[in-house]
């Protein structure tokens, strides 16, 4: 069963614009971890943030900010004034107690135009 | 500050060779993990090193080798290439005080195509 569901494939936007990724997860424990990172056309993962499940609060890191809220397992992503570099694949993970692995969403292609 | 570095970052080979992807991290982290993407999979674990000389399975190990002898290192060994384990490949590690669990940090990747 898919742990962690990004349901956008893709998504296009003008640069400047705002653009919000979305991720559900699931598990039944109640201890557990997220994560985003991001894999630039250049390939590389970059870490983006990580996110216990007793902490709800909202982060904001410059134009990103994100929402964790456990009442809907969701965990999105918003990037505000987007940019050209913004572009790239952007991957929700969850790791759950007692497992050594990231389950990673599919991911969604973010394309930023000029 | 290197931090975690992956060779080759290409290689081609024929199926049924041996093939050894090397992984090398500075940052003395205890746990080292290897993972294959692949488009419809996303992200797959295959093997993981809690510490040295300490490995254990993922979810798809087979067709796979790995080793630790020193903390830095987490080699993979392909022990005969198939053409499905052409993919990429990343390592990643991560600092032990909360056990696995804490942030994985990803080389660069290896991509390796077997014909």
């Amino acid at each position: 069963a898919q742990k962690v569901t990004q349901a956008q494939t893709e998504i296009s936007v003008v640069e400047k614009e705002d653009v919000t990724l979305d991720c559900v997860y699931e598990t039944r424990d109640t201890t557990y971890y997220l994560f985003w990172y991001k894999q630039p056309p250049s390939g590389e993962l970059v870490f983006l943030i990580r996110r216990n499940s007793f902490d709800e609060q909202n982060e904001i890191s410059g134009r990103y900010s994100w929402n964790f809220q456990k009442s809907t397992s969701s965990f999105n992503f918003t990037i505000t004034a987007s940019q050209v570099v913004d572009s790239a694949v952007y991957f929700c993970a969850l790791s759950e107690a007692g497992d050594y692995k990231l389950s990673f969403g599919a991911g969604t292609t973010v394309t930023v135009r000029a | 500050d290197a931090g975690i570095t992956q060779s080759p970052r290409y290689k081609i080979t024929e199926t049924g060779r041996q093939v050894t992807l090397m992984c090398h991290q500075t940052w003395s982290h205890s746990y080292m993990f290897w993972y294959r993407q692949d488009l419809g999979h996303g992200l797959r674990l295959i093997y993981y090193s809690a510490a040295a000389d300490i490995t254990d399975k993922g979810e798809v190990p087979d067709g796979y080798v790995v080793s630790r002898s020193k903390t830095e290192n987490f080699p993979l060994t392909l022990e005969s290439a198939t053409r499905s384990q052409t993919s990429v490949y990343f390592c990643a590690s991560s600092e032990s005080l909360r056990g696995p669990r804490e942030t994985q940090y990803f080389g660069p990747g290896t991509r390796l195509l077997v014909l």
